[in-house]
């Protein structure tokens, strides 16, 4: 199985602030890389795939980058809303693996 | 609007066969590849499978040998079976057009407890 590796696992930030989270895999799987934010009780929701397009209806303050192990997911200009869990996801193989998450609260 | 909902015992003893059903509206099943993903409570999302719309099935080596995913193109619904429960498997488990697609069902908890 691919291991996904997010860092941090909790990130502390202010609103107004920019953020970066990363996701590293344990092996090359090309941009077949996923993005999703949970907040607690809800169903996650997909952010961004294929690294770095945008689903329907994201904001574009959400950005993706990367390819072969390496991603990150930045978040410009913090909102109260975006303070939640992030999950990446690996889609190159099979079983289709997830990161830990990355927990980011208001500081 | 596109709208998933998944169904079935909130509660399942030990040993026995959970089954969830993924009921479909507002869009094709056609279009997407159709994941059952699962949450342990306080913990992270687990892949369980998926199915495309012809049928051909894809599962974690984790859970391969006591998991069944299936469609029903006809009633827009995606099934899930897993057998000989464990506490190990009480989650809130979803499904949803992942990967690639937007949509997710809002999740339904099964306990698995005697």
């Amino acid at each position: 199985d691919i291991q996904m590796t997010q860092s941090p696992s909790s990130l502390s930030a202010s609103v107004w602030d920019r953020v970066t989270i990363t996701c590293r895999a344990s092996q090359d799987i090309s941009n077949y890389l996923a993005w999703f934010q949970q907040k607690p009780g809800k169903a996650p929701k997909s952010l961004i795939y294929a690294a770095s397009t945008l689903q329907s209806g994201v904001p574009s303050k959400f950005s993706g980058s990367g390819s072969g192990t390496d991603f990150t997911l930045t978040i410009s200009s913090l909102q109260p809303e975006d303070f939640a869990t992030y999950y990446c996801q690996q889609y190159n193989s099979y079983p289709y693996t997830f990161g830990q998450g990355t927990k980011l609260e208001i500081k | 609007q596109v709208h998933l909902q998944e169904s079935g015992p909130g509660l399942v003893k030990p040993s026995e066969t959970l089954s969830l059903t993924c009921t479909v509206s507002g869009a094709s099943m056609i279009s997407f590849y159709w994941s059952w993903i699962r949450q342990p409570p306080g913990k992270g999302l687990e892949w369980i499978g998926g199915i495309h719309d012809s049928g051909s099935t894809n599962y974690n080596p984790s859970l391969k040998s006591r998991v069944t995913i299936s469609v029903d193109t006809s009633r827009n619904q995606i099934s899930l079976k897993v057998r000989s429960v464990t506490a190990a498997d009480s989650a809130v488990y979803y499904c949803a057009t992942v990967p690639g697609g937007p949509y997710w069902g809002q999740g339904t908890l099964v306990t698995v407890s005697s």
